[in-house]
């Protein structure tokens, strides 16, 4: 099991555009959640999902969007990129809330 | 409003000496609070969470509710030891979401 994978690695946009980053929950797994972070700082949640659907927001606005497919992986989606939106996008994984989330290695987002 | 705090962003300490990494929170209500940890090149990963009281790799925390606190300490720090550390709580239920603090770098000195 490779564990909570999560692609791209690193990505470079400009404002305005859009970005999707994707993540593959640990084997077993059945709820994703997303969290920012930028540098210097603790992660940022930015939502969960489970069973398809969002089940809890953080303080993110509606440019940051969300998907969760049948086979439990997800992604991200950033509309309308702004620079301050550059940062560390890490997926955690887990059976349910209540146990341990798994963190993936995180994609870099840059936007210039 | 749910918050949690770090007070030092960089703590440094001689390998052998006991280390204590500070966390205080807001919450109305009982959280449960958590530990992670992330290495070098490595994931951030759970250290320990209060609930299951064990001792990983020689660290404690211990909650504190008339204080608000759940300080990390181990009593004789390694060179490994030396890391990110991000304190956390959620709330108990299924749709609570994670509040992480800004982390503490403990560096060991050899």
């Amino acid at each position: 099991d490779a564990g909570v994978t999560q692609s791209p690695t690193h990505l470079i946009k400009t404002r305005g555009q859009q970005v999707t980053l994707r993540c593959s929950p640990k084997s077993g797994h059945d709820t994703v959640s997303w969290y920012q972070q930028a540098l210097g700082q603790g992660p940022q949640f930015i939502f969960q999902y489970y069973e398809e659907e969002e089940r809890q927001r953080g303080n993110f606005p509606d440019r940051f969007s969300g998907h969760q497919f049948p086979n439990y992986s997800s992604e991200l989606n950033v509309n309308a990129l702004l620079l301050g939106d550059s940062a560390l996008y890490l997926c955690a994984s887990s059976r349910d809330q209540q146990e341990t989330q798994y963190f993936g290695p995180g994609t870099r987002l840059l936007v210039l | 409003a749910q918050r949690v705090t770090q007070p030092e962003k960089l703590l440094s300490v001689f390998k052998g000496a006991p280390v204590e990494l500070k966390c205080n929170y807001s919450y109305s209500g009982s959280p449960e609070l958590f530990w992670y940890v992330q290495y070098s090149r490595q994931r951030l990963q759970l250290l320990l969470r209060h609930i299951s009281r064990e001792s990983i790799k020689g660290f404690t925390a211990d909650l504190n509710k008339g204080e608000t606190s759940f300080h990390l300490k181990k009593p004789f720090a390694q060179e490994e030891d030396s890391a990110m550390y991000y304190c956390a709580l959620s709330g108990k239920t299924s749709y609570d979401k994670v509040i992480f603090g800004p982390g503490t770098s403990l560096s060991v000195i050899p």
